[in-house]
């Protein structure tokens, strides 16, 4: 199975800062690479599909990028609603796998 | 809008099964497969499986095959997840999600195992 390995586990940010979060894949996924995010006590939301395009009502401050094994989430101006766990996903083969998450947290 | 509505919190002793259901609703259900998942306290997402209502197909993550079934009603728009042989560390929170994208997800349903 493809092996999805999320850096760094976690990420302290001031609030307008920028983040980057980081998933490398054991082999290549194409551009078959999703990005969710999830808050204390909620199911998880699809933010970014395709490695780079933005899911329906999510803001342009997140934006993906990369293809085959290695990918960029990156949130151009935390605001305080941003901060939450980020889980990177492939979809490119069976079974479908899950990176350990990011936790983007306020510094 | 697109929604994923799951039934209720669960308590099981181990060894006994557990079925979750997972209500569609805002589009044709038949037109994408249901996925499911699960994430234990402070955990991450573990991908469990993946079934198509509209053609009945499945596929089951290695560590589940045997004590894991997806089926689904499409009378009803609704998806189950049945585990069998419960075991303490089966205690999650079992989501479903729509599509390989998973979009959009259900509100995830507790399942506690506990003698």
């Amino acid at each position: 199975e493809v092996v999805m390995t999320q850096s760094p586990a976690t990420l302290s940010v001031s609030p307008g800062e920028r983040a980057t979060l980081s998933c490398r894949a054991s082999q290549s996924v194409s551009s078959n690479l999703a990005w969710h995010q999830q808050k204390p006590g909620q199911a998880p939301r699809l933010l970014i599909y395709g490695a780079s395009t933005r899911a329906t009502g999510i803001p342009a401050r997140f934006s993906g990028s990369g293809s085959g094994t290695e990918f960029t989430l990156t949130i151009s101006s935390l605001q305080s609603e941003d901060f939450a766990v980020y889980y990177c996903q492939q979809y490119n083969n069976w079974p479908l796998t899950f990176g350990g998450g990011t936790k983007v947290e306020i510094k | 809008q697109v929604q994923l509505v799951q039934s209720g919190a669960e308590v099981k002793k181990p060894g006994a099964s557990v079925k979750v259901s997972c209500k569609a609703s805002g589009y044709t259900f038949t037109d994408n497969d249901i996925n499911w998942a699960r994430q234990a306290t402070g955990q991450g997402l573990e991908w469990m499986g993946w079934m198509s209502p509209n053609s009945g197909n499945t596929g089951y993550a290695q560590k589940f095959q045997g004590r894991v079934t997806m089926t689904t009603n499409t009378s009803v728009n609704t998806a189950y997840m049945e585990l069998s042989s419960l075991k303490s560390e089966d205690t999650a929170v079992y989501y479903c999600a729509r599509g390989r994208l998973h979009h959009p997800w259900g509100q995830g349903t507790l399942v506690t195992v506990s003698s």
